[in-house]
C-alpha cells in the first residue's frame, strides 16, 4: 500500500517550453501533496504545499507563475514549469500524505527533467 | 523556523558492521521525525518514523533513538549489507495536516562487502 507514482520519469525539453509532470497516489486519497525539487547531491527543497481544491502554498523564494500546481482530485496533483530554462534542470518530486492518516509522507519515484 | 542537521555526510563501513546516522533539531516543538533512504535516480523511500511521545522504535535491523531533551535523534543499522548502500535522510515536521518536512542534508552510506 501507499504507492505514489509520477509521470514522466524523465523528459528533455526546449528551452522555453512548458512541461507538465503528474503526481498521482494509486491506492489511498491524499488531500495533501507535496512538491520538491533535488539538485545532484543535494537534500530536497521543499517547493510548494499542494491542497486539494484550493491554491498551493509556495515556500519563499519559488515563483508560482513559473512552477503552477494543480491539485484537482484527492489522487492527482500536477506540477507545470512554464517557460523552461536549463537552470530548472533538476529532479522533481513529489510526495503525498494519506488523508486523515497522521503526518506520514510517501514520496513519488521522481521526474528528471533536462532543458536543453 | 526548523533547522535540521545531520552528521556525518557519508559513512562508510563494512558489510556486517553497524552504522549510525545522528540528527539534531532545532524547534522543540517537531513532534514527528521519519528516516528516508534513496537510492541513486529514485525517490525517498520511508524506512522507519517516530513521534515524540516514544523514546525508541525498531524494525528488524533498523532503529531509532529520540532525545527531546537534548532535541536529537539517531538511525542505528545493525548487520549492514551492500544493499543499505544509499543515501539517507533525516527530517522533522510538528504538528498534523498540512505541517511540511524539514530535512536534513543527507548522509551517504557505503556498505564494502
Amino acid at each position: 500500500g501507499a504507492v505514489v507514482s509520477q509521470h514522466p520519469s524523465r523528459v528533455i525539453c526546449k528551452s522555453g517550453t512548458s512541461v507538465k509532470i503528474e503526481c498521482r497516489s494509486l491506492d489511498f486519497q491524499a488531500t495533501t501533496m507535496f512538491w520538491y525539487r533535488q539538485f545532484p547531491k543535494q537534500s530536497l527543497m521543499l517547493m510548494a504545499t499542494s491542497n486539494e481544491g484550493s491554491k498551493a502554498t509556495y515556500e519563499q523564494g519559488v515563483e508560482k507563475d513559473k512552477f503552477l500546481i494543480n491539485h484537482a482530485s484527492l489522487t492527482l496533483s500536477t506540477l507545470t514549469v512554464t517557460s523552461a530554462h536549463p537552470e530548472d534542470s533538476s529532479f522533481y518530486i513529489c510526495s503525498a500524505k494519506p488523508t486523515g492518516k497522521g503526518e506520514t509522507q510517501y514520496f513519488g519515484p521522481g521526474t528528471r527533467l533536462l532543458v536543453l | 523556523g526548523e533547522n535540521v542537521e545531520q552528521h556525518p555526510s557519508t559513512l562508510s563501513v563494512q558489510e556486517g558492521d553497524s552504522a549510525v546516522i545522528k540528527c539534531t533539531y532545532s524547534d522543540s516543538a517537531s513532534n514527528y521525525f521519519p528516516w528516508y533512504k534513496q537510492e541513486l535516480g529514485k525517490g525517498p523511500q520511508l524506512i522507519i518514523d517516530i513521534r515524540s511521545n516514544v523514546g525508541e522504535k525498531k524494525d528488524q535491523r533498523i532503529a531509532v533513538t529520540l532525545n527531546k531533551t537534548a532535541k536529537h535523534f539517531s538511525l542505528h543499522i545493525t548487520e549492514t549489507q551492500p544493499e543499505d548502500s544509499a543515501v539517507y535522510f533525516c527530517a522533522a515536521s510538528k504538528g498534523t495536516g498540512f505541517q511540511k518536512l524539514v530535512f536534513g542534508t543527507g548522509t551517504r552510506l557505503l556498505v564494502s562487502p
